[in-house]
């Protein structure tokens, strides 16, 4: 079936590091892909997503590639900051059904 | 605009009592879900619906049942809670409204603790 497997956290990195959360996928067809983010208390929040094959999504510094032969759509931001801490999801869409990675945790400390 | 709403945002139940977790979008979107987010294990799906009047069973639904009351609101319940169902529940929508592009939206969640 449909799956998303995405790297384990934690992560904690110093701000203005680069930052690559890396995210792989099993799925049939064309399936959309999706970063959302989840700050402490709340509820996920898209950050960006990608319908096709080469697409790049990005949001507030943050990008990833939709790469079909690889099945990946890796995250990735060029300098870190103390707000980007949260949790990151990569996540799927196959008709009418959402698949999501474990998540992973990021820490960016001063 | 106020996205997806969820009530109650916290609860606690003691083993045996039933309660309902309600949510109401307002995006005009056909599709609902019910999620619980449990420490290192991401979301499982509990139950979605398609459309207005559907309802499926995700990964998780045994203790739940659902109800698509309409387009805008779909409840989740809890029977008989149990220890087991504590956790964080997301409701979320998406729909092929202009801008979302099928995009799932999530609202705040309600914590539940089961004593």
């Amino acid at each position: 079936g449909d799956s998303v497997t995405q790297m384990e956290g934690p992560v904690t990195l110093s701000e203005e590091a680069f930052l690559t959360i890396n995210c792989t996928y099993t799925a049939t067809g064309y399936p959309s892909l999706f970063w959302y983010v989840q700050y402490p208390g709340e509820g996920l929040q898209l950050l960006l997503k990608a319908t096709k094959a080469d697409d790049k999504g990005s949001n507030k510094g943050f990008e990833a590639t939709y790469r079909k032969e690889t099945t990946s759509f890796h995250l990735e931001k060029g300098s870190v900051q103390v707000s980007d801490s949260a949790v990151y999801f990569c996540a799927l869409r196959s008709g009418n059904q959402f698949y999501f990675g474990t998540g992973t945790s990021l820490t960016v400390i001063p | 605009n106020a996205g997806v709403t969820q009530t109650p945002k916290f609860q606690v139940l003691k083993t045996g009592q039933s309660m309902t977790l309600q949510c109401a979008q307002d995006m005009n979107h056909n599709s609902m879900y019910w999620y619980r987010q449990d420490p290192g294990m991401g979301l499982r799906l509990i139950y979605y619906s398609a459309s207005e009047g559907t309802t499926d069973k995700g990964e998780v639904p045994n203790g739940y049942n659902v109800s698509r009351l309409n387009k805008r609101e779909f409840s989740l319940r809890l029977e008989s809670a149990a220890p087991s169902q504590t956790s964080v529940y997301f409701c979320a929508s998406s729909g092929a409204t202009s801008g979302s592009g099928y995009t799932q939206y999530f609202g705040p969640g309600t914590r539940l603790t089961v004593l």
